[in-house]
This record gives C-alpha cells, structure tokens and sequence, in this order.
C-alpha cells in the first residue's frame, strides 16, 4: 500500500477562519512533508518532519502551524490565512535513510480557496 | 545552488508519436533523479527514478537515463497515449538533514487522438 490520503479535498475559508487540514499515511514512513502547489507551478516545499520532530521550515509565515501528532499523521493548521494563501496543499511521506535517497509518496492534496 | 530545468511547454502530440521531454541538473553530489505526472485535478505520482549514473527508470512504457557527463535526465516514450496528457515535473534530491526534493518547472502534455 502506498497510499496518502488528505482530508478535505476542497476547503473555501474566509480571512478570519481558523481551518485544519489533515494527512495519513501507513506504509511506516517517518518523513512526512507539506507543499504548496499553485496553479501551472512545480510544488514548494513548506515543512518537513522527520520522527514526529520538524526538521524543516521553509520561511513560512506562521499563519501555516504544522503538527505532527504521531508517526501516521500530518496536520496543517490554518489562521488568518490572506487571498495568495489560495493553492493545492499536497502531503507526502518517504522513509527517512541518511545519505541514501527514498522516494516521495504524494497525497492527492486539498484545493483551498481563501476569500 | 541545486536546480532543475525541463524543456518548456505546453507540448501537443498525436496518439503514437515519439515523445521527448528534456531535463538537465545541476546539482553538488549525486542526487537521485525522478520523474512525477500529476493528472489534471490530481496529486504527483512518482513515474519513475534513478539513483545513480548510468541507471535507467522505467515504468508504463515511460524511460529516462541518468547521465552524470550531460547532467541529463530525459523523458522518452516510444508511443504516446491520450490518456498520458498530464503535466509532468523532473525532480532531484538532496539531503539537507531531511531530504528535500527541487522541482523543475513541469511541462504539459497533451496527446491528441
């Protein structure tokens, strides 16, 4: 099984909402990532945790609060969010070896929509 | 720093042409090289990877060669199907106390019956 599975898959929040989105994995990855996909762009990469620790934060604004609650689980908590916030949130998982390179499962994302 | 850079898009084809999308690196040390689709609507699916020079990745009739003198990566399919329109993305990797994967820009793909 290699699947990543992300909840919800459209999400429309106004400026002052607060929102989660939600990440899961079960193939026993201890990495799991955040990305922002815009429209007709590559994806960027946001945050990386590697055992449940963060070990990357790509100058995000901290209105974008991740959470790692266990080895399964990736949440990317949502506030005060601005108009350009508005992309594909995708989530992706891969073993954690050091110097040797492991393969990137992908969720199918969440569209959000910020108003 | 590490880069990648794919051949621009978008391409359009016909159902059984010859299909090539170029990619070139640059990178310090020997990253492993990948090529995602992403489907219209869709996450990125990995289509296949190499993780060292002169390897080969295959997957659906999709193949790419790691070429460390040309710091290349190309895509090449022998015979394009409709249903491979998609927008596909040449990755590399680094390891920066996790690993990181950079993008090139994507090139979309349309087959045309």
């Amino acid at each position: 099984d290699t699947e990543v599975t992300q909840t919800p898959k459209h999400l429309v929040m106004g400026m002052t909402n607060k929102k989660s989105l939600k990440c899961e994995q079960h193939m026993g990855h201890r990495a799991m990532y955040w990305y922002k996909q815009k429209a007709k762009k590559p994806p960027e990469l946001m945050f990386v945790y590697s055992y449940e620790k963060l070990s990357i934060n790509e100058s995000v604004p901290s209105r974008f609060s991740p959470e790692c609650p266990n080895s399964s689980l990736l949440n990317l908590h949502l506030h005060a969010l601005q108009p350009e916030d508005s992309a594909l949130y995708l989530c992706a998982s891969s073993q954690v070896q050091q110097q040797i390179q492991e393969t990137q499962y992908f969720g199918p994302g969440t569209r959000l929509l910020v108003l | 720093g590490d880069s990648v850079t794919q051949m621009e898009g978008p391409v359009t084809l016909s159902e059984e042409a010859f299909l090539t999308i170029n990619c070139t690196y640059t990178a310090t040390g020997y990253p492993s090289l990948f090529w995602y689709v992403q489907y219209p609507g869709e996450g990125l699916q990995l289509l296949l990877k190499a993780t060292k020079a002169d390897d080969k990745g295959s997957n659906k009739g999709f193949e790419a060669t790691y070429r460390k003198e040309t710091t290349s990566f190309h895509l090449e399919k022998g015979s394009v199907q409709v249903s491979d329109s998609a927008v596909y993305f040449c990755a590399l990797d680094i390891i920066q106390g996790a690993q990181k994967l950079v993008f090139g820009q994507g090139t979309r793909l349309t087959i045309n019956p």
